[in-house]
Order: C-alpha cells, then structure tokens, then sequence
C-alpha cells in the first residue's frame, strides 16, 4: 500500500516558466510533509517542508502548497532553471524519524 | 565537515555471500536511517536508530541486520545476499526528532553505495 504518491515518473518545462509537482497521500496522521532533490550519483537533499498546520511554505523560488482535504500537496519552482533539473521526492511522517518517500519525479529544465 | 560518508561506493556480490556497508557521520546526530532506492519505488526505510545501542525495523527489514554501536556509525548488514537485494543504498542522519509541532529536523543522505547481488 503506497502511502505516498507521485503519479508523474517525469515533467519537462522550458526554462523560466513554472514547474508543478505533485503529491498525493492517503495517511490523515502525517505531520510533516518534505520535499527531497536528488541529483545523479548523489544522495537526497533537503529542499522545502511544510507542517500540517499551514498550507503554504515560500522559499525563495520554491514554494510548497498542502491541500489537506484533498490529501495533496505541490511543489512550485519559479522561474524554473537549467540547474533545478534533477529527481524530485515528495516524503511524510507520521512517527518521529520515519519518512513515507513517494516514487520520484524526474524534472527536466531545458533551456 | 564530511558530513554522512558510506563505504563502499560499490559492490558486486554472488548470492549467498556476505558483507556489511558503513555509515559515518560526524554532525553529532542521534537519530541514524538506512534507506534503499529501486526503480519506481523511491526510497524505502530498512531499518534505523534514534540513538546508541538501538535500532528498529522500517519498511523492509527482511534480509538486513544492523548495528550502532558508536553514535557516529550505523552499520547495514547482509548475511546471505539475494539478487532481490541489488539496490542502491542509502544511508541519512539527523538531530532528535521532536513531538508536536516542533518542527521536523531534515535527514542529510551519505551519496550511497550500488550494490549488484549476481
């Protein structure tokens, strides 16, 4: 059972124009939602959390919006850069130390 | 500051043989975790430990042992390696987790180790 879902394996946008990913869950007990960056040969990095308490966490160009209700959240990268071109997780928890990891988006920026 | 530093970088194995992959960090964290990645699957939590002396199962335990004898290391074993176990593995740290509200403290990832179980 997939706690964590990322529906699209991969996005492409143009430079400067605004990437969206998305999120979906199905566990009402998570607490903290984040999204991870990974580039190739390379672990995860930390990119933007977000409580369940908020619906909305900025970031310089990165902002990430929690929809409760509907179980879902979204990443937003504007402008959108060459360099932003890289796998994208999304991750929950619900107990102290344990992150739900969705399957990954494979964002492509092309100049 | 190295941060989180896994050994190997790579393996090959044959199935049935052993190994053990090390985890280092040197930020002072408690809290320690052993991820693999798979295609299409993400990350997946094996097993982990919020301090020295324990350890606790995440999502997919079966196949693994670990240990943290030292707070700095948390060790990822394999006793008789099976193809199934071809991954890439990663290993994270972080500072105690709180309760409530207190925000959650991000988990920094070692660049991980490839491993093919032939």
């Amino acid at each position: 059972d997939q706690q964590v879902k990322q529906n699209s394996p991969s996005l492409s946008v143009q430079e400067g124009r605004i990437s969206i990913l998305n999120c979906d869950y199905t566990n009402s007990m998570f607490d903290y939602f984040l999204w991870y960056k990974k580039y190739p040969a390379e672990g995860p990095t930390f990119l933007i959390s977000i409580s369940s308490i908020k619906d909305k966490n900025e970031d310089g160009r990165f902002t990430v919006f929690l929809n409760k209700s509907a179980k879902h959240l979204s990443l937003h990268i504007v402008p959108s850069q060459p360099g932003d071109s890289a796998v994208y997780f999304c991750a929950a928890s619900a107990v102290r130390g344990k992150l739900i990891f969705g399957q990954g988006t494979e964002l492509s920026v092309k100049p | 500051n190295a941060g989180v530093t896994q050994t190997p970088k790579f393996r090959v194995l044959k199935t049935g043989q052993s190994m053990t992959l090390l985890c280092a960090q040197d930020m002072n964290h408690e809290y320690m975790y052993w991820y693999r990645q798979d295609p299409g699957m993400g990350l997946r939590l094996i097993h982990y430990s919020v301090g020295e002396g324990t350890t606790a199962k995440g999502e997919v335990p079966d196949g693994y042992n670990v240990s943290r004898l030292k707070k700095q290391n948390f060790l990822l074993g394999l006793e008789s390696a099976a193809p199934s176990q071809t991954s890439v593995y990663f290993c994270a740290s972080s500072y105690r987790q709180g309760l409530g509200r207190e925000g959650y403290n991000e988990q920094f990832f070692g660049p991980g180790t490839r491993l093919t179980v032939l």
